[in-house]
């Protein structure tokens, strides 16, 4: 089982319309949460960061955390087509020097006009 | 937030040749690291950059097909060595800055013909 895990899409919404991205992980020693997002041809850009269980909100982005069942999420809300991007989940042990950060494929997300 | 530039762009390069890319930061960062991006995969640590010593290289990657420099704390180069078309790829430069937040240049996309 791979470290973690998360659906490459592509995922196709109508504008305004509410999206649900999500990856799974093995490491239950994992403290830190984040997720990216990478428009073509640019690189990873940090979006959201959370430690440890619970929800996190910035504007219409809200990041939450599950640790029992080993499973983050993404919401957008009111999506536009300029939240078109690959969404990157990435997590890590601690912040020290030898606490690697392990990425997602990501998810191509396509918000329809 | 630091922004990080990285140069060239793209490249297109002949089999067995070589290509150094190079990576600048606009403030001084604790950590520089330099990944590799296929398609369909996740973000992949090629290794650690230390100033002014040898580069901590993950499992799979060595210094003689992948030298790193950095020579200060804010530059660092990544050579890609006796290339072959398996090493066509984004590169990616990533910086982390006191906050411990880790930020991305814009990459590097490599075709070896």
């Amino acid at each position: 089982q791979k470290e973690v895990e998360q659906d490459p899409g592509p995922l196709s919404v109508p504008e305004g319309a509410i999206v649900s991205l999500n990856c799974t992980y093995s490491n239950s020693a994992f403290q830190y949460f984040m997720w990216y997002r990478q428009y073509s041809r640019k690189g990873p850009e940090l979006l959201m960061y959370t430690y440890s269980s619970g929800n996190k909100e910035d504007g219409r982005f809200t990041a939450q955390v599950d640790k029992s069942s080993k499973y983050i999420s993404l919401f957008i809300r009111d999506s536009q087509p300029s939240d078109s991007a690959t969404y990157l989940c990435a997590m890590s042990r601690g912040v020290d020097r030898d606490d690697k950060i392990i990425f997602g494929k990501g998810t191509r997300l396509h918000i329809l006009p | 937030s630091a922004v990080i530039s990285q140069k060239p762009s793209r490249d297109i390069c002949q089999r067995g040749t070589s290509l150094t890319i190079q990576c600048q930061v606009d403030s001084q960062v604790t950590m520089m690291f330099w990944y590799r991006q296929q398609p369909g995969q996740s973000l992949t640590l090629i290794a650690t950059a230390n100033q002014g010593s040898e580069a901590t290289y993950e499992s799979g990657f060595v210094i003689d097909k992948f030298p790193i420099s950095r020579p200060n704390l804010t530059f660092s180069t990544l050579t890609v060595s006796n290339m072959s078309p398996e090493d066509s790829s984004i590169y990616l430069c990533s910086g982390v800055g006191a906050t411990d937040t880790q930020y991305f240049g814009p990459g590097t996309r490599l075709t070896v013909l």
